[in-house]
């Protein structure tokens, strides 16, 4: 058990919708990581987190978006849909002070048609 | 630039056989984590071990063990007396390691190794 959580676990939309996806951290994790992983490939980095901070990016768009809360939950926001962003993304959270692994969540399955 | 190559896409052994999964890095950093982590198929990935730059030495976790190279910038991970139950992807990562010894939240993954261990 990483106790980190996300929803939903399955997600069907639309090119052109917008979608947000859930994650909940185990308590006294303030930073946040948020990963696409496509089919067949490794996880790449989107943006990370720090105390309700974005302190961190990866060479994705700026229709993917974050929020992260006190209550050590995040969402992860996409605009405008494409075909392209179908694929697995990851939640991954971590202590402070910064001395320990990534945890990951199971992750939430984006298609879109 | 960073990278992570893991050239064995994907690997089949039968059960008790051992299995070395490679893994070749570049990064201009002095200073770097490196990790392993597994993705069974329900999808999370689960931690295996993390190794900072300063420190060579392999390392032995029950059947798994790991061999960090710094002059080949490999890190190999190996199962010895595979399972059925090791079936899934495994992921080397890399990350840069900060100056307070933690790892940052960015790593930089393979694109994976599927390993399938047959009874």
């Amino acid at each position: 058990e990483t106790g980190v959580t996300q929803s939903p676990t399955h997600l069907i939309k639309t090119r052109g919708q917008q979608v947000t996806l859930r994650c909940s951290s185990q308590s006294g994790h303030n930073t946040v990581s948020w990963y696409q992983q496509a089919l067949g490939q490794g996880p790449q980095f989107i943006f990370q987190y720090y105390r309700e901070e974005e302190n961190g990016r990866g060479n994705f768009p700026p229709r993917f978006s974050g929020l992260q809360f006190p209550n050590y939950s995040s969402e992860l926001n996409v605009n405008a849909l494409e075909l392209d962003d179908s694929a697995l993304y990851l939640c991954a959270s971590m202590p402070e002070p910064y001395n320990s692994p990534l945890h990951f969540g199971n992750g939430t399955r984006l298609t879109v048609t | 630039a960073q990278k992570v190559t893991q050239a064995q896409t994907e690997i089949s052994v039968v059960e008790k056989e051992d299995v070395t999964l490679d893994c070749v890095y570049e990064t201009r950093d002095t200073t770097y984590y490196l990790f392993w982590y597994k993705q069974p198929p329900s999808g999370e990935l689960v931690f295996l071990i993390r190794r900072n730059s300063f420190d060579e030495q392999n390392e032995i976790s029950g059947r798994y063990s790991w061999n960090f190279q710094k002059s080949t910038s490999s890190f190999n991970f190996t199962i010895t007396a595979s399972q059925v139950v090791d079936s899934a992807v495994y992921f080397c990562a890399l990350s840069e390691l900060m100056n307070y010894g933690g790892s940052q939240g960015n790593l930089i993954f393979g694109k994976g190794t599927k390993l399938s261990v047959k009874p």
